[in-house]
């Protein structure tokens, strides 16, 4: 089982609908979760840290379940702007800053 | 305030020819990490450094890849010799400390084409 698992996508998204997606990790000593956006031929930028009380911000909210250890994103009223591959990253456990970036989620917004 | 900068942007070489990428990090930041991310992957770390000591070089083919920080800043990653399978994006990324909540900034990458 790899370390790190995100659902490919695409995910075809009608302009102004929602979307969610998950992110599964195996490590259940990881501590810190983040969201990053990667356009094409981009290199991934920081959409948001994901708190253990969850975290919004504008249009877009990150959950975290240690339970069943995935972290999730949910984009709310999508904008063709938002259509790119959503990369999560997790901490390996220990508290400094290894991280661990799943494949990436791609998320096409259509008009 | 300037990001990270990292070059080539491209390269094109044939296998078993010699390759190496270079990255300046944000001024200040004392972590610095080499990711190779294949085409439908996310980032793969290759290597990561604090200040101009390295802290994980687990999943670094050393056989063939090394890397160095020397005074700290600025670092070069080289391949040698480099093989097909290396064809990839090689980014480089900095963060201000070794604490994991710190968010890790990436330079644009070096695209590589090994032939």
């Amino acid at each position: 089982r790899k370390e790190v698992e995100q659902d490919p996508g695409p995910f075809n998204v009608p302009e102004g609908a929602t979307v969610a997606f998950n992110c599964t990790y195996s490590n259940s000593a990881s501590q810190s979760f983040f969201w990053y956006r990667q356009d094409c031929r981009k290199e991934p930028k920081l959409l948001m840290s994901v708190y253990s009380s969850g975290n919004e911000d504008g249009r877009f909210t990150a959950q975290l379940n240690r339970a069943s250890q995935y972290i999730s994103l949910l984009i709310r009223d999508s904008k063709l702007s938002d259509s790119a591959t959503y990369l999560c990253a997790v901490n390996i456990g220990d508290s400094w800053g290894k991280f661990q970036f799943g494949a990436g989620t791609q998320v096409v917004v259509t008009p | 305030e300037a990001g990270v900068a990292q070059s080539p942007r491209y390269k094109i070489i044939e296998k078993r020819q010699s390759v190496a990428f270079w990255c300046n990090p944000i001024s200040g930041h004392a972590t610095l990490y080499w990711y190779q991310q294949i085409l439908g992957q996310g980032p793969k770390l290759l290597i990561q450094f604090q200040n101009n000591g390295v802290v994980d070089d687990s999943q670094l083919p050393k056989d063939r890849f090394s890397a160095e920080r020397l005074k700290g800043v600025d670092s070069t990653l080289k391949i040698q010799p480099a093989k097909l399978e290396d064809s990839a994006v090689y980014l480089c990324a900095s963060s201000p400390t070794l604490v994991a909540s710190d968010e890790q900034f990436f330079g644009p990458g070096t695209r590589l084409t090994v032939l």
